[in-house]
Order: C-alpha cells, then structure tokens, then sequence
C-alpha cells in the first residue's frame, strides 16, 4: 500500500523554465511534508519542507504547496538551472513520529 | 564536520553469507535508521532506533537485523535469510523531539551485490 505517491517518473524541463514535481498521499495523519533531492549513488539532502498548518512555503527557487482537501503537494522550482537535475523523492511523517515513508521519486532533467 | 558515514561504499556478498554495513554519525541525534532503495521504488524504511538498546522494525524488516549498543552507532546486518539483497542502502539520522517535524539526514549510501 503506497501511501505517498509521485505518479510521474520523469520530468523534462527547459533551462530556465519552471518544473513542477506532484506528490499524493492518502494516510490523513499525515502533517509533515518534505522534499529531498538525489544524486545517483548518494544519500538524499533535504531540501524544503512544509507543515500541515500552512498551504506554502518558499525558500530561494523552491516553493512547496500543500492541500490538505486534496491530500496533495507540490514542489515548484524557479527557474530551473542544470544543477537540479535529479531525483527529487517527496516523504511524509505523521504527528509525533520522525519516521519518514517515501515516494517512489520523479527524475527531473534539465535541457539546457 | 559532522555527518553521518556509511562503509564500505560498495559491498559483494556470496551466497549464504552474512554482512554487516557501518553506520556512523557524530551529529548527537537520538534517532538513527536503515533505508533500502531499489530501481524505481522509493526509500522503503528496514529498522530504526530511537533510542540506544532500542530499535523498531520498519516496513521491510525480514532477513535483517541491526544493533544500537552507541548513540553514533547502528550497524545493518543482512543475513543469508534475505534473499533478495541488491540494492542502494542508506542511513539516516534525525533529532527525535517527538514532534514528527525533524528532517532526517542521510549518509551517502552502500551499494550492496551478490556475487
């Protein structure tokens, strides 16, 4: 049973451009959101992150939605740079407990 | 610096062995655990510890087992009972103040195969 979703493998985005990168979730309890950012053959780095009492949070380039009705974020980079291209893994954790559950993450490449 | 480091970066194992991957963190985080990945599948969580003497089963816990004797320390072993070892694990760590908004951090990962 997959609780956290990111039904698009893959992304392809102008340089310059903005990528969009979705993630769904069905567990309610859920109301700890975060996005991390992969290298191949390197550990995840955490990259933004947004709690359930809020609907956005914005740091530099990266912006990340929350809807609660539709148990569904997003994570907005602005503009995209060749340096973004990775696997973006979004994960979420419900009150009380630091245990993650991943995505199964989104590839985003950027063509320059 | 203070980080989490995993060893060895690349690990072979025969049929029927056991193996053992290092984790080690110097951050003084309370919680540490074990990730597997494999090709096109998220992070699926292995065990984790909150605690020293302590630890949990995750999602995928068959065929592995770990210890937490050091608050730095979590060592996964993979077992010959776990048929199915390939693949990217990863360490993690966090502060464990109960509030569930703790990022974790991550080591850079050992690539295990069977020969």
């Amino acid at each position: 049973d997959q609780q956290v979703k990111q039904n698009s493998p893959s992304l392809s985005v102008q340089e310059g451009r903005i990528s969009i990168l979705n993630c769904d979730y069905t567990n309610s309890m859920f109301d700890y959101f975060l996005w991390y950012k992969k290298y191949p053959a390197e550990g995840p780095t955490f990259l933004i992150s947004i709690s359930s009492i809020k609907d956005k949070n914005e740091d530099g380039r990266f912006t990340v939605f929350l809807n609660k009705s539709a148990k569904h974020l997003s994570l907005h980079i602005v503009p995209s740079q060749p340096g973004d291209s990775a696997v973006y893994f979004c994960a979420a954790s419900a009150k009380g407990n630091e245990k993650l559950t991943f995505g199964t993450g989104t590839r985003l490449t950027i063509i320059p | 610096d203070g980080g989490i480091t995993q060893s060895p970066k690349y690990l072979f194992r025969k049929e029927g062995q056991n193996v053992t991957l290092s984790c080690e963190q110097n951050l003084n985080h309370d919680a540490m655990y074990w990730y597997r990945q494999d090709p096109g599948q998220g992070l699926r969580l292995i065990y984790y510890s909150q605690i020293v003497n302590d630890f949990q089963k995750g999602d995928i816990a068959e065929g592995y087992s770990v210890s937490r004797e050091k608050k730095e320390s979590f060592p996964l072993t993979v077992t010959s009972a776990q048929k199915n070892p390939t693949a990217f694990y990863l360490c993690a760590s966090s502060i464990d103040r109960g509030t569930g908004m703790e990022k974790l951090f991550f080591g850079s990962g050992t690539q295990l195969s069977v020969l």
